[in-house]
């Protein structure tokens, strides 16, 4: 059964502190990872990643893929109350067509 | 330039009551998928299409049914209402499947 599961389920830190949220998966026929980032309604794209050890990065966030350890990280740094919200995790199949499998998510707070 | 629309919103319906929530793109994609959001379940997928006349099952498809007669929309249909059905709706397109989904903002269903 393919299975994405993120850890911790949810956090709450200070503004300024930095936090690394995490992606496991397994799954069959990984094509790719992606995360989203989801505030009260709809998921907002984040990053897509493809290849093992290439980090991706905007602005303070970034996230890196370890296909042959089968995870994947979010790391925010000088994190802002804006930051708030659930970031999920999901992982693409090649030969499910358009079909993602998500994790639970983690809830993220950060406090003034 | 619209991108995901669902309607309704908000849903209230009683045991086994039918209806069919809506989901219009305007950017010419290919891959659409439904799917729901329960609390500590992540997202699951419901069924998917990838393209005009074409939709598949995904991982919790029962009780649901759905089309696609063109490229632009792609309903979902409850057949029977159940309380179980309770949850967050969100319908999803993309240009190939994998990368950048873009979310429509919800359907919140509440079956009593």
């Amino acid at each position: 059964e393919d299975k994405v599961v993120q850890s911790p389920l949810s956090l709450v830190v200070h503004e300024g502190d930095t936090v690394t949220l995490n992606c496991s998966y397994e799954v069959t026929n990984f094509r790719s990872l992606l995360w989203y980032k989801q505030e009260k309604k709809a998921p907002t794209f984040l990053f897509m990643l493809t290849s093992s050890g290439i980090e991706k990065k905007s602005g303070r966030l970034s996230s890196i893929l370890d296909k042959k350890e089968l995870f994947s990280i979010l790391n925010i740094t000088a994190t802002q109350t804006g930051d708030s919200a659930v970031y999920l995790c999901a992982v693409g199949q090649e030969t499910s067509g358009s079909r993602l499998t998500f994790g639970e998510g983690t809830q993220l707070t950060v406090n003034p | 330039n619209a991108g995901v629309t669902q309607t309704p919103k908000f849903q209230v319906l009683k045991t086994g009551q039918s209806m069919t929530l809506q989901c219009a793109q305007d950017m010419n994609h290919e891959y659409m998928s439904w799917y729901r959001q329960d609390p500590g379940m992540g997202l699951r997928l419901i069924h998917y299409s990838v393209g005009a006349g074409i939709t598949d099952q995904g991982e919790v498809p029962n009780g649901y049914n759905v089309s696609r007669s063109t490229t632009e929309d792609f309903p979902l249909r409850l057949l029977s209402a159940a309380p179980s059905q309770t949850s967050v709706y969100f319908c999803a397109s993309s240009w190939t499947g994998f990368y950048g989904y873009t979310f429509g903002s919800g359907t919140r269903l509440t079956v009593v």
